[in-house]
């Protein structure tokens, strides 16, 4: 089992859609979690950390759910500039310290 | 502006041939730095993490005497592919830890390797 898991898509979503995220990780033990985002060809962009609480930045809201170790990203009136691979990570926990473990990313594309 | 510098960008080398690429962190010193290998529609895979002053500790599967790594500054680290073959083709991508608590990650630009 992959230690974080996400559907690859590609998701495909007309210009203001709403387009949600799932992504499972298998560490319990895990302590920090984060939804990184990715442009073709390049290095991958902290979108935002994800709480336990839940948190919102603009359009973008992350979800964390501990005991199902489900973690979620909703996007709200999507823009063309969205299109892009989103990365689930996860660090921490025991022998993971501030390593980050990566999904292998959900590709967003965002069409008129 | 970026924090975390990495060179070159691009590369193309000769099968059997060594490249050294660099990560830089700009502003501030990073006593550790990570290095990634992503492959085509697949995750970052973490290598390594060198540590500024000792060895490098790998990850599992990964050669440490193909994949040189050297932390010899708090600002600078180096991955040297050695005898390189078309497989190690790929997206290398380093990251520094800033901060005592480490808990702000940069990452570099990445260096597309291309081995022929």
């Amino acid at each position: 089992r992959k230690e974080v898991e996400q559907d690859p898509g590609p998701f495909n979503v007309p210009e203001g859609a709403t387009v949600a995220f799932n992504c499972t990780y298998s560490n319990s033990a895990s302590q920090s979690f984060f939804w990184y985002r990715q442009d073709c060809r390049k290095e991958p962009k902290l979108l935002m950390s994800v709480y336990s609480s839940g948190n919102e930045d603009g359009r973008f809201t992350a979800q964390l759910n501990r005991a199902s170790q489900y973690i979620s990203l909703l996007i709200r009136d999507s823009k063309l500039s969205d299109s892009a691979t989103y990365l689930c990570v996860v660090s921490g926990g025991p022998g993971g310290g501030n390593k980050l473990t990566f999904g292998t990313g959900t590709q967003l594309k965002v069409e008129l | 502006g970026a924090v975390v510098s990495q060179h070159p960008s691009w590369v193309i080398c000769k099968s059997g041939t060594s490249v050294k690429i660099e990560c830089r962190s700009l502003d501030f010193q990073a006593t550790t730095m990570f290095w990634y290998r992503q492959f085509p529609k697949q995750s970052l895979m973490l290598m390594a993490t060198s540590n500024e002053g000792s060895k490098a500790t790998y990850e599992q599967g990964v050669e440490k005497d193909k994949f040189l790594i050297n932390h010899a500054s708090l600002t600078l680290s180096t991955l040297t592919v050695t005898s390189a073959h078309p497989e190690d083709s790929s997206f290398y991508i380093c990251s520094a830890l800033r901060g005592a608590s480490g808990n702000t990650i940069y990452f570099g630009e990445g260096s597309w390797l291309t081995v022929v």
